[in-house]
C-alpha cells in the first residue's frame, strides 16, 4: 500500500518568512496529493492540493509542487502569519474512484511573532 | 460545498460499554465512507472503508469485531466501538468522498474511556 513520509515534524519560523514542508510517497499510482490544515480538536481541512497532471499551484501565500519522477512534493506558505500556526498534514491518493487518503506523519508549524 | 455530520461531537463511556459513532452526509449520497483514528500528536490512521450495502474492508491490524461499521444507507455510516477500553480513547473522524466534493471530513468525536 501507500506510504507516505513528511518532514520536519516540528517547524518553527518567523513571521513573514517563508515555510516549507516536504513529503514523499511509494505508490506511483497516486495521482492526488492534498495538504490539510488541522487545528486541535478539529477537522482537516484542505487548504490546497495537487494532482500528478500538473506541476506546482499556487493560492494566495500557498503554493505546492510536485514531482511525480521523485515521487515528492512540497507546501510552500511565504509571509507567514500568526494564524498559520497549526498542524499540517500532506496526503496521497488515487483518485478517480474510492480511493482511500494515506496521510502523511504531520508537522507542527510555529510562526513566532 | 458537501456536509458530513458527525455526531457525538464527544464522549466519555466506562470501560466495557460500547459507543456508536454516526456519519450522515447531509447533501449528497456517500457510497463510501472511510473511518479514520488519531491518537494525540498523531496522524490520521485509517481503520476502515464502508461501502453502502456491503461489508466493510478493515485496515491491516483493526479488529473487526471490535469496531462494527455499518453502512445501510447512502446517508448514514456508524461506527460502534465495542467493550471499549482505556487504549481505544482517541479523536475518531470519518470521511466520504463524492463527485467534485472531494474528500469530506466530518468534525470527529473525541472519544474517552474511563
Amino acid at each position: 500500500g501507500e506510504n507516505v513520509e513528511q518532514h520536519p515534524s516540528t517547524l518553527s519560523v518567523q513571521e513573514g518568512d517563508s515555510a516549507v514542508i516536504k513529503c514523499t510517497y511509494s505508490d506511483s499510482a497516486s495521482n492526488y496529493f492534498p495538504w490539510y490544515k488541522q487545528e486541535l480538536g478539529k477537522r482537516p481541512q484542505l487548504i490546497i492540493d495537487i494532482r500528478s497532471n500538473v506541476g506546482e499551484k499556487k493560492d494566495q501565500r500557498i503554493a505546492v509542487t510536485l514531482n511525480k519522477t521523485a515521487k515528492h512534493f512540497s507546501l510552500h506558505i511565504t509571509e507567514t502569519q500568526p494564524e498559520d500556526s497549526a498542524v499540517y498534514f500532506c496526503a496521497a491518493s488515487r483518485s478517480g474512484g474510492n480511493e482511500k487518503l494515506t496521510f502523511g506523519t504531520g508537522t507542527r508549524l510555529t510562526i513566532i511573532p | 460545498g458537501a456536509v458530513v455530520s458527525q455526531h457525538p461531537s464527544w464522549v466519555i463511556c466506562k470501560s466495557g460499554t460500547s459507543v456508536k459513532i454516526e456519519c450522515r452526509s447531509l447533501d449528497f449520497q456517500a457510497t463510501t465512507m472511510f473511518w479514520y483514528r488519531q491518537f494525540p500528536k498523531q496522524s490520521l490512521m485509517l481503520m476502515a472503508t464502508s461501502n453502502e450495502g456491503s461489508k466493510a474492508t478493515y485496515e491491516q491490524g483493526v479488529e473487526k469485531d471490535k469496531f462494527l461499521i455499518n453502512h445501510a444507507s447512502l446517508t448514514l455510516s456508524t461506527l460502534t466501538v465495542t467493550s471499549a477500553h482505556p487504549e481505544d480513547s482517541s479523536f475518531y473522524i470519518c470521511s466520504t468522498i463524492g463527485g467534485h466534493y472531494g474528500y469530506t471530513f466530518g468534525s470527529g468525536t473525541r472519544l474517552t474511556v474511563v
